[in-house]
């Protein structure tokens, strides 16, 4: 069974910075992509970062490149994000979610979500 | 930028079958996935490249594509389907990538 737990949320000043971890396992980790996924309190779901299985390629929104970074240790089946300069809008549960590939593949499982509350 | 556009709402009452669309221009040429996100909990995949429900899926949740349009469509609607319910896709020229609409609350009245 596949199992993806975060952690690392919490509440951080604006400006801050904060580190998220997503522990995997029940599938091979290296053979998939991984993608942290965002939702703000009462908003909808929007794709923050993706890296590939070997780890060689990043992927960021457009909102988050050059303040966050993913980073992924294949020996311990974890992946991290680096959250830098937080802003209040950075607000959200912050979702870890496998990869099928990089392009048209679904996110077919998620984790349960770490709270990250940016204060001004 | 390309935008899925999905209805915030739709109600419908149990038994009935409710049409949940997502919108965007020549969407025939993506592939579109659903997820389900009930209260409190992560989203889940349900259909994914269009038209393929994920293992355990109920056979009442369907989804189709046209031009512009696609659909997800759950028959025989229960309380239990109650649920926000997201399409997505890939868009390579998106300032993100994996690209969700803004999701439609699905009410069971």
């Amino acid at each position: 069974e596949v199992q993806l737990v975060e952690s690392g949320g919490g509440v951080v000043q604006s400006g801050g910075s904060l580190r998220l971890s997503c522990a995997a396992s029940g599938f091979i980790f290296t053979k998939y992509d991984m993608s942290w996924v965002r939702q703000s309190p009462g908003k909808g779901l929007e794709w923050v970062s993706a890296i590939t299985g070997r780890g060689d390629r990043t992927f960021y929104a457009d909102p988050v490149r050059g303040r966050f970074t993913i980073f992924r240790d294949n020996s311990r089946n974890t992946v991290d994000l680096q959250l830098n300069t937080l802003r209040v809008e950075d607000t959200a549960v912050y979702y870890c979610a496998k990869g099928a590939g990089i392009g048209s593949y679904p996110l077919d499982s998620w984790g349960q979500g770490t709270l990250v509350t940016v204060s001004s | 930028s390309y935008v899925l556009t999905q209805p915030p709402s739709v109600s419908v009452a149990p038994g009935q079958t409710a049409v949940l669309t997502c919108g965007a221009g020549n969407i025939r040429t993506k592939s579109v996935h659903w997820y389900q996100q009930k209260p409190g909990q992560a989203p889940v995949l349900i259909i994914y490249y269009d038209t393929n429900r994920s293992l355990g899926v109920p056979e009442r949740f369907s989804a189709s594509k046209s031009e512009n349009t696609a659909t997800l469509t759950i028959s025989r609607v229960e309380d239990g389907d109650e649920a926000d319910y997201y399409c997505q896709v890939w868009e390579q020229d998106s300032d993100h990538f994996w690209l969700f609409g803004g999701g439609t609350k699905l009410t069971v009245l």
